[in-house]
């Protein structure tokens, strides 16, 4: 079983809609939990991060960890073609990171 | 601008030879980190090191190598002995311990 599991989509919403991106690990040690988005040919870049449980909201963005169901979430409000990229999740415990495969997100127009 | 340069954007190696990515940052991180991606498989991590003159293997270091003279660079070396090197490598950088991780724009390396 892998540490952390992303649905790798890909996944395709109309301009303005709500995305749910997941996921899910088996570690319990896990203290950081973080998103980042990726563009096409760049670096992943820091979206989002946690300690521990709990939801952080940056603008149009909000992270959610449920350590007890071992998930968790990024929501995007008000998608915008701006959106369009690789969405990784990542996972820490003492000096080790872990990541997801990343969700493909493309927002229509 | 801060942050973490990698250079160069696309690379070739030819058949039995060894070529250097740079990786350069002015972020004042204890820890560097290379990792490779591959479609469908995410990143995986080669190297890693904590603090200046020590370094880590990961989980893929078997054909590459690094350094650490100075605590802003840490090139890794990918060697004849890679026989598959073909991937977008991706340097990153970070406070020594769990806080998050930011990255380069990573290098295309192709096998001419």
């Amino acid at each position: 079983q892998k540490e952390v599991e992303q649905d790798p989509g890909p996944l395709s919403v109309p301009e303005g809609a709500i995305v749910s991106l997941n996921c899910t690990y088996s570690n319990s040690a896990f203290q950081y939990f973080m998103w980042y988005r990726q563009y096409s040919r760049k670096g992943p870049e820091l979206l989002m991060y946690t300690y521990s449980s709990g939801n952080k909201e940056d603008g149009r963005f909000t992270a959610q960890v449920d350590k007890s169901s071992k998930y968790i979430s990024l929501f995007i409000r008000d998608s915008q073609p701006s959106d369009s990229a690789t969405y990784l999740c990542a996972m820490s415990a003492g000096n080790q990171f872990y990541f997801g495969t990343g969700t493909s997100l493309t927002v229509i127009p | 601008d801060g942050g973490i340069t990698q250079s160069p954007k696309y690379l070739f190696r030819k058949e039995g030879q060894n070529v250097t990515l740079s990786c350069e940052q002015n972020l004042n991180h204890d820890a560097m980190y290379w990792y490779r991606q591959d479609p469908g498989q995410g990143l995986r991590l080669i190297y890693y090191s904590q603090i200046v003159n020590d370094f880590q293997k990961g989980d893929i270091a078997e054909g590459y190598s690094v350094s650490r003279e100075k605590k802003e660079s840490f090139p890794l070396t990918v060697t004849s002995a890679q026989k598959n090197p073909t991937a977008f490598y991706l340097c990153a950088g970070g406070i020594r311990g769990t806080q998050p991780q930011h990255f380069g724009d990573g290098t295309r390396l192709s096998i001419l």
